[in-house]
């Protein structure tokens, strides 16, 4: 986990309230992610980052948005959360070199969504 | 499209036998293949990858794992299992048209018993 932060680690909140999750990366990486953990599902990708302010969808993107306004900084939103949203969820990192694809992760941070 | 599958929700070995934990993936182009490990209440981590080259990969922890391209299969294995490796795989595959999106199975849990 070192290297990237994510906050907050836990929360939970009411349905219909806005919540932003952050991830933070003292790595300088080029690519940004989040994922959603669910069981039976494993890892989902919600939206990435391939520098600043440059964002694209993943599988599950509905009801999510992102912003990336600085390379350390990727900001994770959900407009209005659903009990659907309820989840871990993962950021991750990645140079993007071709010797170095893999991809580090976040502590993660748990969202019950009342 | 591109997927992993991860046959088998759950393996149980006895500490000191060998482990093995299976892959199989589906992507056009040649695969870059990717292992995970989640001990409770963390991130991911990550283990090995197979880019290009030899077969058989070694990884961190004492794994290995042996692509198979005939068979479409990147199992994890090692040699002698460990208690401390008890915990959940996740096996991913790179984008076939997209480099920096992954794609990941729905995970593995290994019990190591005693």
């Amino acid at each position: 986990d070192a290297g990237i932060t994510q906050s907050p680690r836990h929360k939970v909140t009411e349905t219909g309230t806005p919540v932003t999750l952050r991830c933070h990366q003292t790595e300088n990486h080029r690519y940004m992610y989040w994922y959603r953990q669910d069981p039976g599902h494993g890892l989902r990708l919600i939206h990435y980052s391939y520098g600043v302010k440059d964002t694209d969808k993943g599988e599950v993107s509905d009801g999510y948005s992102v912003s990336r306004s600085k390379t350390e900084d990727f900001l994770l939103t959900l407009e209005s959360a659903t009990s659907s949203q309820t989840s871990v969820y993962f950021c991750a990192i990645s140079s993007g070199t071709e010797s170095s694809y893999e991809q580090y992760f976040g502590p993660g941070t748990r969202l019950t969504v009342t | 499209a591109q997927s992993v599958a991860q046959p088998e929700d759950q393996v149980n070995v006895a500490e000191g036998n060998p482990l093995t934990v299976k892959c199989t993936y589906s992507v056009s182009g040649n695969p870059y293949l990717f292992w995970y490990v989640q001990y409770p209440n963390r991130g991911l981590q990550f283990l090995l990858k197979y880019i290009t080259g030899d077969n058989l990969v070694k990884g961190s922890y004492g794994f290995e794992a042996e692509f198979n391209k005939s068979q479409t299969s990147f199992h994890l294995k090692k040699p002698s299992a460990l208690v401390s490796d008890s915990a959940l795989y996740f096996c991913a595959v790179r984008g076939a048209y997209n480099f920096n999106k992954f794609y990941f199975g729905s995970g593995t849990k290994l019990n190591v018993k005693p």
